[in-house]
């Protein structure tokens, strides 16, 4: 069976300071991979979506990036962190469906990152 | 731009009622979907219907589709206290890959 893991699931952190967060799939191969961010009480954002090693499409421009580094490792990054880049962040997976569609998108536990 | 919106933004029923959630959307869809989120935890995957679909059942939850409308309704029947959490819609549009989620319906349950 599928599963996802992130780490850490906490992390305090000071403005100016770098970020890495990670996120890894195990029991499928090649799949469409996700970073959310949710402010508290909101709904999910879109960050950064990959459907290849490689691939990395930005929806909001920030001070984030992300990188595909192997098939199923997907991690998020800041060189300067923002208080504004508090909040949880979520990784997902999908199976890559043909036509670069989606279906049912399988989330990780989540990172809370608050930024002191 | 959100492309899911939910409705209501809050609910609150006692243990043994229904609860119905609504979420509406702007654009075409190739599919809608319903995810729970427990507080402080990742979000789990409910249900899927397809844009060819009306309605579709799993266990205690029924979810209609009128793309006319541009709607969807989550129905949870007969609920339970552990069925208090936060309920998403998201839809699917294009050959985007992602999905579009809305701001969520927060159900309490009362026991």
């Amino acid at each position: 069976s599928q599963t996802i893991h992130q780490w850490p699931a906490t992390l305090v952190q000071p403005v100016g300071s770098p970020l890495s967060l990670e996120c890894t799939v195990e029991g499928t191969s090649n799949p469409n991979l996700y970073w959310y961010r949710q402010a508290a009480g909101r709904g999910l954002q879109l960050l950064f979506y990959s459907v290849g090693i490689g691939q990395i499409s930005s929806e909001v421009p920030q001070n984030l990036s992300a990188s595909r580094p192997q098939d199923r490792q997907f991690i998020l990054s800041s060189k300067k962190l923002l208080l504004s880049d508090s909040g949880f962040y979520l990784c997902a997976w999908s199976d890559g469906v043909a036509g670069g569609r989606t279906d049912t998108q399988y989330f990780g536990p989540g990172t809370r990152l608050t930024v002191l | 731009s959100q492309q899911g919106e939910e409705d209501p933004q809050a609910l609150s029923i006692q243990e043994g009622e229904n609860a119905t959630m609504n979420c509406s959307y702007k654009t075409s869809i190739n599919n809608l979907q319903w995810y729970r989120q427990n507080s402080g935890r990742g979000l789990v995957h409910l249900i899927l219907i397809r844009s060819n679909e009306r309605e579709k059942h799993s266990g205690r939850l029924r979810v209609t589709l009128d793309t006319s409308k541009k709607s969807s309704s989550l129905l949870i029947t007969a609920s339970r206290a552990a069925d208090t959490a936060s309920y998403f819609c998201a839809t699917e549009s294009g050959n985007t890959g992602k999905l579009i989620f809305g701001q969520g319906t927060t159900l309490q349950v009362k026991p």
